[in-house]
């Protein structure tokens, strides 16, 4: 059975600071996506990392898997209140980009 | 270009109650997935569909059937509703072998069971 954890669950930043967040599933697997998503809204895609040392970084937001440690993480440089929302990584079921297996989601308070 | 269209966006249930939750997508999407969201527990796969006339079961199926008669429309039905399936219910959808391009969600229909 595939486990996507992560943590932490939830996350009070101050503008300016730096943070990261961790993603670890428990079976193989070459995808790994990231999504966001803001209160009573639906999910946006920000991340798809499909191999390993895959690095994406969008803005203040930067993604890197590692395969081998079954590990991603996002990291946050220099929060600011925008980005404030829920964080989710998910898994591929079927290593065949046919079914995402979502974590709990890591939701990111950022304040002044 | 509507993307994912769930319908309805809200509805309240007596259990034992039945319904159908539809998603419509209108971008040629092979694959369509309901998943159910709930506080703390993230988003969980019900059900899916790699192509029409197809289904699979997610994680957690039970209480729910689905159905793909049409590639662009995946329903989900609630024989006989029950308070547990409270929930926000999100539809997405995929490309086939197009996987770097992640997956269109839905607005979400939030249900409650009374």
């Amino acid at each position: 059975e595939l486990k996507v954890e992560q943590n932490p669950l939830f996350l009070s930043m101050q503008e300016g600071k730096n943070y990261t967040i961790y993603c670890n599933y428990s079976t193989t697997s070459d995808r790994l996506y990231w999504y966001r998503q803001d209160p009573g809204k639906s999910l946006e895609s920000l991340f798809v990392l499909l191999s390993n040392g895959a690095v994406k970084q969008e803005g203040r937001l930067m993604a890197s898997l590692d395969t081998k440690a079954r590990l991603s993480t996002l990291h946050i440089t220099a929060a600011v209140h925008d980005l404030s929302a829920t964080y989710f990584c998910a898994v591929d079921l079927n290593q065949a980009g046919t079914a995402l297996i979502f974590g709990k989601g890591t939701t990111l308070s950022v304040s002044s | 270009n509507a993307g994912v269209t769930q319908t309805p966006k809200f509805r309240v249930l007596k259990t034992g109650q039945s319904m159908t939750l539809l998603c419509a997508q209108d971008m040629n999407h092979e694959y369509m997935y309901w998943y159910r969201q709930d506080p703390g527990m993230g988003l969980r796969l019900i059900h899916y569909s790699v192509g029409e006339g197809t289904t699979a079961k997610g994680e957690v199926p039970d209480g729910y059937n689905v159905s793909r008669l049409k590639k662009q429309n995946f329903l989900l039905g609630l024989e006989s509703a029950a308070p547990s399936q409270t929930s926000v219910y999100f539809c997405a959808s995929s490309r086939l072998g197009q996987s770097n391009y992640g997956y269109t969600f839905g607005s979400g229909t939030r249900l409650t069971v009374v």
